[in-house]
């Protein structure tokens, strides 16, 4: 099982570029995240989706789309990419229902905007 | 507004024990986590508590006082391989995650 994979590992935009970031899970996990991660900062929310054909906005969203066409499956759009968007990006899952339920991360996206 | 407190950073020597404290503001309180993350890595989870007291879990214990909004990760023995960030969380109210900034943790020999 590879758990929770997020593609790909590094990327370089320039200023106005688009591009997707992939999540995938095999764990068969309903809730799945998108944070991002920026020095001197706690992990803030994105966007989130509670299951298959749901997302809703987090902490953080202007910027950014999600597609949550399949259940295994989590996209993170940016349309017009800005310098300020150049953080690590993590995608995270869990079974959700419960507060105590952990999360499982991806193993991030080093994402940079010139 | 919300708010987690935790040390920038703290130093340590190899085979001691280090206590790392978290703080928290937040609109209510559901739970608090302790999450571990290596320089480049994804954070993985340590310890989970709800209710006041201690919970251990072989090296690394975890304590919460919900009336003084207060959290400690003990971690004792320490190994070379426990340099590592280490991230508070609380779920509030309206069952938001809400993260520290993290504590840099740096084991000398």
């Amino acid at each position: 099982n590879a758990g929770v994979t997020q593609t790909p590992k590094f990327r370089v935009l320039k200023t106005g570029q688009s591009m997707t970031l992939l999540c995938a899970q095999d764990m068969n996990h309903e809730y799945m995240y998108w944070y991002r991660q920026d020095p001197g900062m706690g992990l803030r929310l994105i966007h989130y989706s509670v299951g298959e054909g749901t997302t809703a906005k987090g902490e953080v969203p202007d910027g950014y789309n999600v597609s949550r066409l399949k259940k295994q499956n989590f996209l993170l759009g940016l349309e017009s990419a800005a310098p300020s968007q150049t953080s690590v990006y993590f995608c995270a899952t869990n079974k959700g229902q419960a507060t105590s339920e952990k999360l499982f991360f991806g193993s991030g996206t080093q994402l940079s905007v010139l | 507004g919300q708010n987690i407190d935790q040390p920038t950073e703290m130093t340590a020597t190899e085979g001691a024990i280090v206590q790392i404290n978290c703080t928290y503001q937040t609109s209510g309180f559901n739970g608090l986590f302790w999450y571990q993350q290596h320089a480049g890595e994804a954070p993985t989870f340590l310890s989970y508590n709800v209710l006041d007291g201690l919970e251990e879990k072989g090296r690394f214990s975890s304590f919460l006082s919900r009336s003084k909004g207060y959290s400690y990760l003990l971690l004792k023995e320490l190994q070379m391989k426990d340099s590592a960030s280490y991230l508070c969380a609380v779920t509030d109210s309206n069952y938001q995650l809400i993260w520290g900034a993290g504590t840099k943790l740096i084991i000398k020999p």
